[in-house]
Protein backbone atom coordinates (compact mmCIF):
# COMPACT_ATOMS: atom_id res chain seq x y z
CA UNK A 1 0.00 0.00 0.00
CA UNK A 2 1.05 3.47 -0.75
CA UNK A 3 1.48 5.98 2.03
CA UNK A 4 3.17 9.13 2.82
CA UNK A 5 4.06 10.58 6.16
CA UNK A 6 5.21 14.32 6.61
CA UNK A 7 6.92 15.08 9.89
CA UNK A 8 6.46 17.92 11.81
CA UNK A 9 3.11 19.48 11.35
CA UNK A 10 4.53 22.56 11.71
CA UNK A 11 7.91 24.37 10.78
CA UNK A 12 9.40 27.75 12.08
CA UNK A 13 12.53 29.06 10.23
CA UNK A 14 14.23 32.33 10.27
CA UNK A 15 14.71 34.38 7.42
CA UNK A 16 17.58 33.25 5.71
CA UNK A 17 17.98 29.97 7.18
CA UNK A 18 17.90 26.41 6.24
CA UNK A 19 14.42 25.22 5.03
CA UNK A 20 14.05 21.69 5.52
CA UNK A 21 10.45 19.47 5.18
CA UNK A 22 10.48 15.73 6.06
CA UNK A 23 8.62 13.01 3.91
CA UNK A 24 8.99 9.58 4.09
CA UNK A 25 7.06 6.96 1.49
CA UNK A 26 5.67 3.64 1.65
CA UNK A 27 6.03 2.00 -1.84
CA UNK A 28 5.60 -1.95 -3.08
CA UNK A 29 7.45 -0.49 -6.41
CA UNK A 30 9.70 2.47 -7.30
CA UNK A 31 7.11 5.18 -6.67
CA UNK A 32 6.71 8.92 -8.77
CA UNK A 33 7.31 11.55 -5.89
CA UNK A 34 6.30 15.12 -5.40
CA UNK A 35 6.29 18.39 -3.57
CA UNK A 36 3.19 20.96 -4.06
CA UNK A 37 3.29 24.25 -1.96
CA UNK A 38 -0.39 26.06 -0.90
CA UNK A 39 -0.10 29.49 -0.42
CA UNK A 40 -3.72 30.77 2.10
CA UNK A 41 -6.81 30.41 -0.07
CA UNK A 42 -5.66 29.11 -3.19
CA UNK A 43 -4.60 25.13 -4.85
CA UNK A 44 -2.08 22.99 -4.76
CA UNK A 45 0.95 24.38 -7.16
CA UNK A 46 3.55 21.77 -8.24
CA UNK A 47 7.03 22.53 -6.69
CA UNK A 48 8.96 19.27 -7.70
CA UNK A 49 8.60 15.73 -8.98
CA UNK A 50 10.93 12.94 -9.23
CA UNK A 51 10.44 10.39 -11.79
CA UNK A 52 12.90 7.61 -11.67
CA UNK A 53 15.65 10.31 -13.69
CA UNK A 54 17.98 12.08 -11.04
CA UNK A 55 18.02 11.82 -7.81
CA UNK A 56 18.61 15.30 -7.02
CA UNK A 57 15.35 17.38 -8.45
CA UNK A 58 15.28 20.81 -8.31
CA UNK A 59 11.98 22.87 -8.31
CA UNK A 60 10.78 26.25 -8.95
CA UNK A 61 11.72 28.92 -6.33
CA UNK A 62 15.18 27.19 -5.20
CA UNK A 63 13.99 24.22 -3.89
CA UNK A 64 15.31 20.89 -4.45
CA UNK A 65 14.60 17.58 -3.21
CA UNK A 66 16.58 14.00 -2.91
CA UNK A 67 15.21 10.63 -3.30
CA UNK A 68 17.07 8.30 -1.24
CA UNK A 69 15.80 4.77 -1.72
CA UNK A 70 17.46 3.27 1.23
CA UNK A 71 15.90 5.74 3.73
CA UNK A 72 12.44 5.31 1.32
CA UNK A 73 12.75 9.96 1.91
CA UNK A 74 12.31 12.75 -0.13
CA UNK A 75 12.99 15.36 1.58
CA UNK A 76 12.48 19.04 0.54
CA UNK A 77 15.16 21.75 0.84
CA UNK A 78 15.86 25.08 0.61
CA UNK A 79 19.33 26.97 1.34
CA UNK A 80 17.80 30.32 2.44
CA UNK A 81 14.50 31.12 3.31
CA UNK A 82 12.23 34.02 2.11
CA UNK A 83 9.32 35.05 3.51
CA UNK A 84 7.10 34.37 0.71
CA UNK A 85 7.74 31.01 1.17
CA UNK A 86 5.58 30.66 4.11
CA UNK A 87 3.03 28.07 3.48
CA UNK A 88 1.47 24.44 3.36
CA UNK A 89 3.52 22.11 1.54
CA UNK A 90 2.19 18.34 0.46
CA UNK A 91 4.25 15.56 0.08
CA UNK A 92 2.64 12.63 -2.34
CA UNK A 93 3.24 9.47 -3.74
CA UNK A 94 1.83 7.48 -6.54
CA UNK A 95 2.73 4.06 -8.16
CA UNK A 96 0.36 4.11 -10.80
CA UNK A 97 -0.11 7.47 -12.17
CA UNK A 98 -4.01 7.49 -11.36
CA UNK A 99 -4.22 7.67 -8.00
CA UNK A 100 -1.92 10.25 -5.75
CA UNK A 101 -2.23 9.62 -2.24
CA UNK A 102 -1.10 12.93 -0.35
CA UNK A 103 0.56 13.51 3.39
CA UNK A 104 -1.23 15.54 5.77
CA UNK A 105 1.40 18.57 4.82
CA UNK A 106 3.23 21.07 6.41
CA UNK A 107 2.65 24.43 7.44
CA UNK A 108 5.93 26.59 7.14
CA UNK A 109 6.23 29.99 9.01
CA UNK A 110 8.99 32.38 8.23
CA UNK A 111 10.23 34.25 10.86
CA UNK A 112 11.77 38.05 10.21
CA UNK B 1 -6.15 32.53 -18.77
CA UNK B 2 -6.35 28.32 -19.07
CA UNK B 3 -6.41 26.44 -15.76
CA UNK B 4 -9.05 24.78 -13.57
CA UNK B 5 -12.00 26.63 -12.84
CA UNK B 6 -14.44 25.43 -10.02
CA UNK B 7 -17.80 26.91 -9.36
CA UNK B 8 -19.09 27.73 -6.90
CA UNK B 9 -16.04 29.14 -4.10
CA UNK B 10 -18.21 29.03 -1.05
CA UNK B 11 -21.33 27.43 -0.17
CA UNK B 12 -23.26 26.78 2.91
CA UNK B 13 -26.10 23.87 3.09
CA UNK B 14 -28.59 22.70 5.51
CA UNK B 15 -28.13 18.54 6.08
CA UNK B 16 -29.77 16.62 3.49
CA UNK B 17 -30.00 19.47 0.74
CA UNK B 18 -28.35 18.66 -2.36
CA UNK B 19 -25.68 20.34 -4.56
CA UNK B 20 -23.54 19.98 -7.25
CA UNK B 21 -19.58 21.42 -7.47
CA UNK B 22 -18.64 22.06 -11.27
CA UNK B 23 -15.15 21.86 -12.65
CA UNK B 24 -13.98 23.24 -15.91
CA UNK B 25 -10.33 22.96 -17.56
CA UNK B 26 -9.68 24.78 -20.95
CA UNK B 27 -6.42 22.36 -21.35
CA UNK B 28 -7.88 19.60 -23.18
CA UNK B 29 -6.63 17.60 -20.16
CA UNK B 30 -7.74 13.75 -19.69
CA UNK B 31 -7.42 12.95 -16.62
CA UNK B 32 -9.92 14.91 -14.25
CA UNK B 33 -10.01 14.24 -9.91
CA UNK B 34 -11.83 15.44 -7.12
CA UNK B 35 -10.38 15.61 -3.73
CA UNK B 36 -11.54 16.74 -0.74
CA UNK B 37 -8.86 18.55 1.96
CA UNK B 38 -9.43 18.24 5.65
CA UNK B 39 -7.49 20.07 8.68
CA UNK B 40 -4.63 17.23 9.79
CA UNK B 41 -5.75 14.51 7.06
CA UNK B 42 -4.03 15.98 4.02
CA UNK B 43 -6.28 15.69 0.42
CA UNK B 44 -8.32 12.49 0.14
CA UNK B 45 -9.15 11.49 -3.79
CA UNK B 46 -13.03 11.17 -4.12
CA UNK B 47 -13.67 10.23 -7.53
CA UNK B 48 -11.68 10.30 -10.85
CA UNK B 49 -12.16 10.27 -14.68
CA UNK B 50 -9.51 9.08 -17.11
CA UNK B 51 -11.54 10.19 -20.25
CA UNK B 52 -14.83 11.72 -21.38
CA UNK B 53 -17.53 9.16 -20.28
CA UNK B 54 -15.86 7.35 -17.52
CA UNK B 55 -15.44 7.80 -13.63
CA UNK B 56 -13.62 5.70 -11.00
CA UNK B 57 -13.57 5.64 -7.66
CA UNK B 58 -10.99 6.96 -5.15
CA UNK B 59 -10.54 6.46 -1.37
CA UNK B 60 -13.32 8.27 -0.16
CA UNK B 61 -16.70 7.83 -3.10
CA UNK B 62 -19.25 7.27 -0.34
CA UNK B 63 -22.05 9.92 -0.36
CA UNK B 64 -20.60 11.17 -3.94
CA UNK B 65 -21.54 11.00 -7.38
CA UNK B 66 -19.82 12.35 -10.52
CA UNK B 67 -20.03 12.65 -14.05
CA UNK B 68 -17.83 13.41 -17.13
CA UNK B 69 -20.26 13.78 -19.96
CA UNK B 70 -18.02 16.21 -21.79
CA UNK B 71 -14.40 16.52 -21.57
CA UNK B 72 -13.72 19.52 -20.26
CA UNK B 73 -16.24 19.09 -17.20
CA UNK B 74 -16.15 17.41 -14.10
CA UNK B 75 -18.96 17.32 -11.97
CA UNK B 76 -19.23 16.03 -7.88
CA UNK B 77 -22.92 15.83 -6.55
CA UNK B 78 -23.96 15.54 -2.84
CA UNK B 79 -27.51 13.85 -3.10
CA UNK B 80 -28.25 14.42 0.73
CA UNK B 81 -25.74 16.51 2.22
CA UNK B 82 -24.23 15.93 5.85
CA UNK B 83 -22.60 17.54 8.25
CA UNK B 84 -19.27 14.56 8.00
CA UNK B 85 -19.16 16.17 4.38
CA UNK B 86 -17.52 19.93 5.38
CA UNK B 87 -14.84 20.64 3.78
CA UNK B 88 -12.43 22.24 1.46
CA UNK B 89 -13.08 20.67 -2.23
CA UNK B 90 -10.27 20.65 -5.00
CA UNK B 91 -10.83 19.76 -8.57
CA UNK B 92 -7.28 18.88 -10.40
CA UNK B 93 -7.11 17.64 -13.87
CA UNK B 94 -3.66 16.33 -16.35
CA UNK B 95 -2.64 15.88 -19.65
CA UNK B 96 -2.01 12.09 -18.76
CA UNK B 97 -0.88 9.99 -16.12
CA UNK B 98 -0.02 12.72 -13.40
CA UNK B 99 3.34 11.23 -12.98
CA UNK B 100 4.83 13.02 -16.33
CA UNK B 101 3.04 16.02 -15.51
CA UNK B 102 1.91 17.06 -12.59
CA UNK B 103 -1.55 17.82 -11.66
CA UNK B 104 -2.97 21.30 -12.28
CA UNK B 105 -5.43 22.43 -9.35
CA UNK B 106 -8.27 25.15 -8.61
CA UNK B 107 -8.63 27.33 -6.27
CA UNK B 108 -10.97 25.21 -4.29
CA UNK B 109 -14.69 25.15 -3.05
CA UNK B 110 -14.89 25.88 0.45
CA UNK B 111 -18.61 23.74 1.67
CA UNK B 112 -19.94 23.78 5.11
CA UNK B 113 -22.93 21.45 6.09
CA UNK B 114 -25.25 22.78 8.82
Amino acid sequence: AQSVTQLGSHVSVSEGALVLLRCNYSSSVPPYLFWYVQYPNQGLQLLLKYTSAATLVKGINGFEAEFKKSETSFHLTKPSAHMSDAAEYFCAVSETGNQFYFGTGTSLTVIP
Amino acid sequence: NAGVTQTPKFRVLKTGQSMTLLCAQDMNHEYMYWYRQDPGMGLRLIHYSVGEGTTAKGEVPDGYNVSRLKKQNFLLGLESAAPSQTSVYFCASSFSRGPLYGYTFGSGTRLTVV
